[in-house]
């Protein structure tokens, strides 16, 4: 049972698009994490929510809590995006995180 | 450079060796959270530490072990190591107990091969 499940698993877009990654989940969660991993393995935290959105640049990161359901959005996108997008939840009780399987963005020149 | 620190960055060993592998959080941060990323599993939350005490654990093995010592540094024991244990391990940390508002900073990772 994954508790976490994210689509696309790979997406390809050209230079300039508009780019939605989506992230579910099964049960009530304390908070939600976008994650950014690059090709060299690195990870950074992008976004921390726990209702409504949040804009940070090009990215905007977006939680509807009813649903269970979070959205990543990258605006005018750029081949430096291209990376491996993880949504991460935290459940309480326990504090656990529970990762999403990724999403592997290439965005072509 | 997220100012946490690994190390070793890569680790070679056999099966049923034992490692230990490092990690320094950034200064002032408090917590200490340890992952494992391996193909088949994707990322896997280990364990979290704050200020020296275990706060949270996930998936981690009982062959596996870790501290968090007075300087806030940490240590991830992994004992009897067979080949499914190679992964990447990174550590993260963050300035309070792991509330809603706390940014993780992730380690560059440790990348073990168990042979």
């Amino acid at each position: 049972k994954n508790e976490v499940e994210q689509s696309p698993q790979n997406l390809t877009a050209q230079e300039g698009e508009f780019i939605t990654i989506n992230c579910s989940y099964s049960v009530g969660i304390s908070a939600l994490h976008w994650l950014q991993q690059h090709p060299g393995g690195g990870i950074v935290s992008l976004f921390m929510l726990s209702s409504g959105k949040k804009k940070h640049g090009r990215l905007i990161a977006t939680i509807n809590i009813q649903e269970k359901h979070s959205s990543l959005h990258i605006t005018a996108s750029h081949p430096r995006d291209s990376a491996v997008y993880i949504c991460a939840v935290r459940f309480q009780p326990g504090n656990q995180f529970y990762f999403g399987t990724g999403t592997s963005l290439t965005v072509i020149p | 450079d997220s100012g946490v620190t690994q190390t070793p960055k890569h680790l070679i060993t056999a099966t049923g060796q034992r490692v230990t592998l490092r990690c320094s959080p950034r200064s002032g941060d408090l917590s200490v959270y340890w992952y494992q990323q391996s193909l088949d599993q994707g990322l896997q939350f280990l364990i979290h530490y704050y200020n020296g005490e275990e706060r949270a654990k996930g998936n981690i093995l009982e062959r596996f072990s870790a501290q968090q010592f007075p300087d806030l540094h940490s240590e991830l024991n992994l004992s009897s190591l067979e080949l499914g244990d190679s992964a990447l391990y990174f550590c993260a940390s963050s300035v309070g107990i792991g509330a809603i508002t706390d940014t993780q900073y992730f380690g560059p990772g440790t990348r073990l091969t168990v042979l």
